[in-house]
């Protein structure tokens, strides 16, 4: 299985203010995944960026990839109190399961 | 439809009674996953269905039982659980490969007394 870390383990910014976090794992892979978790409840998937791809965005969401540094981040702009969540990444690998790091847990204060 | 449906919410019971889980999702996927999630911690997989059958078994004591009646359902059956089994339990689905997008439920919040 293919695990990630996130860091930093806990991030608190303004309102308005943008949110980095930042995505490692140890093997290749084929793709990476964020998914965000609201407490208590299911992870939602928020995007996937494929290994032959570097930067992909969503709406308010920005993901790059590094794979030479087997790295990836996940740029919030703009955050919103409802951005207030739990944040793990996914490094994705044929025939692997995927393993959650202890993920990010992001307060956005109003 | 791109709902996973987990019943019940919330569940307590004795560390005496069996009681099961429910899960169920009608896009098509052939890949259901259960998770185990202690507070602030991240989920850990506990079993995964591939085509109904199961696939992996991430050493989970007896005490729980996965059952795939079709390709829509999963069920987790519980029996003599342990205080410590106390978690938020997640269900999840894809489409087939195991690193493809997980669609999750909401997840049962089960406390053994």
């Amino acid at each position: 299985s293919q695990q990630g870390e996130e860091d930093p383990q806990a991030l608190s910014i303004q309102e308005g203010e943008n949110a980095t976090m930042n995505c490692s794992y140890k093997t290749s892979i084929n793709n990476l995944q964020w998914y965000r978790q609201n407490s208590g409840r299911g992870l939602v998937h928020l995007i996937l960026i494929r290994s032959n791809e570097r930067e992909k965005h969503s709406g308010r969401l920005r993901v790059t990839l590094d794979t030479s540094k087997k790295s990836s981040s996940l740029l919030i702009t703009a955050s919103r109190a409802a951005d207030t969540a739990s944040y793990f990444c996914a490094p994705g690998r044929y025939g692997q399961n995927f393993v959650f790091g202890p993920g990010t847990r992001l307060s956005v204060l109003p | 439809d791109t709902e996973v449906t987990q019943t019940p919410k919330h569940l307590v019971m004795g560390m005496t009674n069996k009681k099961s889980l429910k899960c169920e999702q009608h896009m098509g996927h052939r890949a259901m996953y259960w998770y185990k999630q202690k507070a602030k911690k991240p989920p850990e997989l506990m079993f995964v269905y591939s085509y109904e059958k199961l696939s992996i078994n991430e050493s989970v004591p007896s005490r729980f039982s996965p059952e795939c009646p079709n390709s829509s359902l999963l069920n987790l059956h519980l029996h003599a659980l342990q205080p410590e089994d106390s978690a938020l339990y997640l269900c999840a689905s894809s489409q087939g490969q195991t690193n493809e997008k997980l669609f999750f439920g909401s997840g049962t919040q089960l406390s053994v007394l």
